[in-house]
């Protein structure tokens, strides 16, 4: 079964950081770009960043640019997403997404269930 | 301001249709990328329901489709059911952007 686990969610102060994991199982991690989306309280869906396939692009919302940085390890079928910086309006529950291709633009068919980050003093 | 223009409610009654606009510009839309299209029923995460423009993954009802023109594109259902009942979002990539961008969202209610 194709799935997607996410953990690393809680509460941080503003300024703080979190790390955010996304386990993947039932298929070849590495073929397939992979991305952060997220949605804050009743709001809509926001891309965060996304990750080719091999790892060697990366792109990143204006919202959160130099202040997250995602990564993957494909030996580990892992996908990251280091947050830095943490403001109030991050606060959100975050969604790792399996794009349907190498590249991010063909649509993101798998989800995980999401977890929630909390941005608050 | 999301850079995809969405509707924020649509409705219709069981058995009806009903369609939902997502509206871009040259740097998304206009320039050939692909829509897509998501799910999302209260409490879960969103679910891919159309991908490139009109296409549908396995296990989505064939009432839902996909159409796209110019800087436009849209999401039809038909013959309308309670459980349809849901936000809608469309997606596609901006070049401007470098980035995905979503709509920012419809809200079906089945009357």
């Amino acid at each position: 079964e194709v799935q997607l686990l996410e953990s690393g969610g809680g509460l941080v102060q503003p300024g703080g950081s979190l790390r955010l994991s996304c386990a993947a199982s039932g298929f070849t991690f590495s073929n397939f770009a992979m991305s952060w989306v997220r949605q804050a309280p009743g709001k809509g869906l926001e891309w965060v960043s996304d990750i080719s396939g091999s790892g060697g692009s990366a792109h990143y919302a204006d919202s959160v640019k130099g202040r997250f940085t995602i990564s993957r390890d494909n030996s580990k079928n892992t996908l990251s997403l280091q947050m830095n910086s943490l403001r109030v309006d991050d606060t959100a529950v975050y969604y790792c997404a399996k794009d349907r291709g190498f590249s991010p633009l063909y649509g993101m068919d798998v989800w995980g269930q999401g977890t929630t980050v909390t941005v608050s003093s | 301001q999301s850079v995809l223009t969405q509707p924020p409610s649509v409705s219709g009654a069981p058995g009806q249709r009903v369609t939902i606009s997502c509206t871009g510009s040259s740097s998304n839309i206009g320039a050939g990328y692909d829509v897509h299209w998501y799910q999302q029923l209260p409490g879960t995460a969103p679910k891919l329901l159309i991908y490139g423009n009109n296409n549908r993954p396995s296990g989505v009802p064939d009432r839902f489709s996909g159409s796209k023109s110019g800087t436009s594109a849209s999401l039809a259902i038909t013959g309308l059911q309670a459980e349809d009942e849901a936000d809608y979002y469309c997606q596609s990539y901006d070049s401007s952007l470098t980035g995905s961008v979503f709509g920012g969202g419809t809200k079906l209610t089945v009357l």
